[in-house]
């Protein structure tokens, strides 16, 4: 069972927005500001689409925007395309010398 | 560009150790933790553990007791050891460079556990 805790899946049609919750605990999600998120196509190595709670890695769409409330840290994905299809994992990791917790996934279809 | 290359055997027989080696290109090995990630068949990603150029490491607690990480800065390489493996460690395997996010993984490389 992973320690941080997302919906199995969401779906959405193109052009809609959808948001996904990471919920974890004052000791990870909401004691750290390193949230991040992974998108993840079948097949291929996970890609990083949002670092720091909110901040995008150059490249990624601005469609993809990150929060954080409490011990919850959330992921939205606005203006739906087909190619937004896939799994998405959320990461909590407190700096040097602590550990990395992993969400257990989310399955998104368009 | 930071690239990685996971390289190592895909098949290990059960009790065995697993040995994988990460080769960076494209970047130094000072310029990042390193960690190993895993992914089950059909199932999410599980952070194994990370090392760091100074050899500093910390590991998943759920696999501390088998994991053995280890830098090689001489041959840009990181390493991962898991021993005494059972089917339940089958998965594609992935090194990933980080500082508060994964921002360069490997391709991944899939380790089957079996006799």
């Amino acid at each position: 069972q992973s320690a941080l805790t997302q919906p199995a899946s969401v779906s959405g049609s193109p052009g809609q927005s959808i948001t996904i919750s990471c919920t974890g605990t004052s000791s990870d999600v909401g004691g750290y500001g390193y949230v991040s998120w992974y998108q993840q196509h079948p097949g291929k190595a996970p890609k990083l689409m949002i670092f720091d709670v909110s901040k995008r890695p150059s490249g990624v769409s601005n469609r993809f925007s990150g929060s954080k409330s409490g011990t919850t840290a959330s992921l939205t994905i606005s203006g739906l395309q087909a190619e937004d299809e896939a799994d998405y994992y959320c990461c909590s990791y407190g700096g040097s010398g602590t550990y990395v917790e992993f969400g257990g996934g989310t399955k998104l279809t368009v | 560009q930071v690239q990685l290359q996971e390289s190592g055997p895909g098949l290990v027989k059960p009790s065995e150790t697993l040995s994988l080696t990460c080769t960076v290109s494209g970047g130094s090995i000072r310029s990042y933790y390193w960690s190993w990630i895993r992914q089950p068949p059909g199932k999410g990603l599980e952070w194994i553990g990370y090392v760091y150029y100074s050899g500093s490491t910390i590991y998943n607690p759920s696999l501390q007791s088998r994991v053995t990480i280890s830098v090689h800065t001489s041959k840009t390489q990181f390493s991962l050891r898991l021993s005494s493996v059972t089917a339940a460690d089958t998965a594609v395997y992935y090194c990933a460079g980080h500082f508060d996010a994964f921002d360069v993984w490997g391709q991944g490389t899939m380790v089957t556990v079996s006799s």
